[in-house]
C-alpha cells in the first residue's frame, strides 16, 4: 500500500483554514491515522479510525474519508499547528506512512 | 505515565551491529503490540518493524528483512531491535512505539524520544 500526501508543502496564515490529503493505492476501510510532528520530537498522534481525535487533541482538528481518500482539516489554525503532518495506514503486519506535508 | 525510553545509539561503520533497546513503563508491556520506526534525517518516517504481545509473531519492513531482528522481554517490558549488516541508508533516528489500543492493528500512541543511529565509516 502506497500512500500520498498532498501537497507536499501548504503556506498558510494562523487563522485559516488548512486542508490536507491522503491518497491510498488501495481501499484502507478506515485504518487510517493523522500525526503531527514537530522539529526534534515524535510523532504525536492527531486522528485515528479515519475520523476520531485522540485524548487531549483540540477540535480544530478533524479527520474525514474512508477507502482511499482521506482528509485532515484544521479549522482555524493556531501558531503551533505549523508543523509537518503524516498520514499512515494501520495493519496487523506492517504500517505505511505518507511523505508527509509541511504546513508553514 | 506511560513511557517509553531508547537507548543503543551511536555511529557505527558499515558492515558492523548495533542493539537498540526500549524500556516501556506506566503500563502492562504484554499487553501491547510494540513496533520500531525511523526517519532519516530530513526525511519522513518509515516503519521498520513490529513484534506482537508474546514475541511469537514479528514482522519487517523489506528494507531491514535479513538484516534487523526484533525482539521483546516482558519480564524486562523492554522491546529490542539487533541491527547487523549496516549501510550508510539505516542513519536514521530510531523510535519505539507503542500500539494505542490492545489490538494487533491500532494506530500508534506513545512513542519514545528517539536514538539517532550514524553508519559511517
Amino acid at each position: 500500500i502506497v500512500l500520498a500526501q498532498s501537497p507536499g508543502t501548504l503556506s498558510l496564515a494562523a487563522g485559516e483554514r488548512a486542508t490536507l490529503s491522503c491518497r491510498a493505492s488501495q481501499s484502507l476501510s478506515h485504518f487510517l491515522a493523522w500525526y503531527q510532528q514537530k522539529p526534534g520530537q515524535a510523532p504525536r498522534l492527531l486522528i485515528y479510525g479515519a475520523s476520531s481525535r485522540a485524548a487531549g487533541i483540540p477540535d480544530r482538528f478533524s479527520g474525514s474519508g474512508s477507502g482511499t481518500d482521506f482528509t485532515l482539516s484544521i479549522s482555524r489554525l493556531e501558531p503551533e499547528d505549523f508543523a509537518v503532518y503524516y498520514c499512515q495506514h494501520y495493519g496487523s503486519s506492517h504500517i505505511t506512512f505518507g511523505q508527509g506535508t509541511r504546513l508553514e | 505515565q506511560e513511557q517509553l525510553v531508547e537507548s543503543g545509539g551511536g555511529v557505527v561503520q558499515p558492515g558492523r551491529s548495533l542493539s537498540l533497546s526500549c524500556v516501556a513503563s506506566g503500563f502492562t508491556f504484554s499487553d501491547y503490540v510494540m513496533h520500531w520506526v525511523r526517519q532519516a534525517p530530513g526525511k519522513g518516517l518509515e516503519w521498520v518493524a513490529v513484534m506482537w504481545y508474546d514475541g511469537t509473531t514479528k514482522f519487517y519492513a523489506d528494507s531491514v528483512k535479513g538484516r534487523f531482528t526484533i525482539s521483546r522481554d516482558n519480564s524486562k517490558n523492554t522491546v529490542s531491535l539487533q541491527m547487523n549488516s549496516l549501510r550508510a541508508e539505516d542513519t536514521a533516528v530510531y523510535y519505539c512505539a507503542r500500539n494505542l489500543g490492545r489490538a494487533t492493528s491500532s494506530p500508534l500512541g506513545p512513542w519514545g524520544q528517539g536514538t539517532l543511529v550514524t553508519v559511517s565509516s
